[in-house]
């Protein structure tokens, strides 16, 4: 198994441009989410799907879009870039592992996508 | 709102030194609770996690971490770092409902990066 696998590992944009950060996972996991990583502040949730065709906002979802029309597939599009957007994001998948009766997630992580914004 | 606060910023220590990282979490329910390493350059790599049970839990790596429910803490420890331990570490955690599922959203602390001197 490769896992959670983004492409690409490395990205310039201009402002206003737009792309798509791509994110695969070949474990059959339900759940699939983004993160970006900015210096002392941690990762913050983007957007996450529990399924196919179900997708929700995170903690820091503006100038960001996802779609989710695979179980395998989570891509995540930036429509208009800006330099606030200049970040390392990370994909992840999860999924439920029985632990003493409960139901518990469990989350794998992409080697990342690191963007700058000029 | 859920947060997550990891005490230290930037840790240094001497090999051999004994390791103790802070994490408090503000939610009060269900939680799992994490900590990732991430190497330089490199992704997130689970180290241990709780989900319930015992609440000294043991990882990779020489490392353990221990629950207070009472204090809404998860404290990372191991008693002697050596230099290939230096990266910056993250404590997570992802709020269940009563049967345990929580979607595999995780929040975040800020990141403790660890440097240790040979």
């Amino acid at each position: 198994n490769a896992g959670v696998t983004q492409t690409p590992k490395f990205q310039v944009l201009k402002t206003g441009q737009s792309m798509t950060l791509q994110c695969a996972q070949d474990m059959n996991h339900e759940y699939m989410s983004w993160y970006r990583q900015d210096p002392g502040m941690g990762l913050r949730l983007i957007h996450y799907s529990v399924g196919a065709g179900i997708t929700d906002q995170g903690e820091v979802p503006n100038g960001y879009n996802v779609s989710r029309s695979t179980t395998e597939d989570f891509p995540l599009r930036l429509l208009s870039a800006a330099p606030s957007q200049t970040s390392v994001y990370f994909c992840a998948s999860s999924y439920h592992l029985r632990d003493r009766g409960r139901r518990n997630t469990e989350a794998f992580f992409g080697q990342g996508t690191r963007l700058t914004v000029v | 709102a859920q947060s997550v606060s990891q005490h230290n910023h930037h840790v240094i220590l001497s090999e051999a030194a004994s390791l103790e990282l802070g994490c408090n979490y503000s939610y009060g329910g269900t939680v799992n609770l994490f900590w990732y390493v991430q190497y330089p350059g490199q992704h997130l790599q689970l180290l241990l996690k709780y989900f319930s049970g015992d609440p000294l839990v043991k990882g990779i790596k020489g490392f353990e971490a221990e629950f207070i429910k009472s204090k809404f803490s998860f404290n990372l420890r191991k008693p002697s770092v050596q230099w290939s331990d230096t990266a910056e570490y993250f404590c997570a955690v992802n709020r269940a409902n009563a049967g345990g599922t929580s979607y595999g959203k995780l929040t975040f602390g800020q990141g403790t990066i660890l440097t240790v001197h040979p």
